[in-house]
């Protein structure tokens, strides 16, 4: 069955300081990936997206993520972190099959920012 | 280009009522999928539709239904609703059925006691 794993439930990192969030899916073929953020009581915003091709994908708001098939990873990165991006951040993978648009979440990984 | 929108923002109902749910897609797009958030999890699939007809269907009991209407906007109902129904409903509408970049509304904060 298709998931998606998120490890880290909580995430503290200084102002200033690069991130890296990891994310780890399973999935038969080659997937659609995605990476979503969340502030309070919000909805999801796309951050970037992997369909095919060039496995370093560049998103919004500075952050990049890098797809490697034999890792079966979607890690995002930001290389300097800013007060206004501590929220939760979603990797997600996308179902195919009779599932149509489905997409699959991992469980959130709720990043804080130290001044 | 007006955004996916969704009403009520927040709703209060006790065990066994029924609840309904609405959804306006972002203009251009004809698809919308409902997700249930409980509270420290990740969005959950509910449903999609595509073109007014329902298009993949997740892990919930019949209780759960929902609506495309012409213009595209969508509907989710839930029966006999029980405590843990309580959760955040969130809308995300596409272009094309199966299409996976979906945009999200601000989402329907439910509670139910």
């Amino acid at each position: 069955a298709q998931s998606v794993t998120q490890p880290d439930i909580h995430i503290t990192v200084s102002e200033g300081a690069s991130l890296e969030l990891r994310c780890n899916y399973s999935y038969g073929a080659t997937p659609y990936l995605f990476w979503y953020v969340q502030s309070p009581g919000q909805g999801l915003q796309l951050l970037l997206k992997y369909f095919s091709g060039d496995t370093l994908v560049q998103g919004i708001k500075g952050f990049e993520a890098e797809f490697k098939r034999s890792q079966s990873s979607f890690n995002l990165r930001k290389p300097s972190v800013h007060w206004s991006d501590a929220a939760e951040y979603f990797c997600a993978v996308g179902a195919t099959g009779n599932q149509g648009g489905k997409l699959i979440f991992g469980q959130g990984t709720e990043l804080s920012v130290k001044p | 280009e007006t955004g996916v929108t969704q009403s009520p923002t927040h709703l209060i109902k006790t065990r066994g009522q029924q609840v309904t749910l609405r959804c306006s897609s972002q203009s251009g797009h004809n698809t919308v999928s409902w997700y249930q958030q409980a509270l420290g999890q990740g969005p959950q699939f509910i449903f999609q539709y595509y073109r007014e007809e329902e298009n993949g269907r997740g892990n919930f009991p019949p209780r759960f239904s929902g609506l495309q209407f012409p213009n595209y906007s969508s509907e989710l109902n839930v029966n006999a609703l029980e405590l843990d129904d309580s959760a955040l409903y969130l809308c995300a509408s596409s272009s094309g059925g199966g299409s996976h970049e979906q945009f999200f509304g601000p989402g329907t904060r439910l509670t139910v006691l």
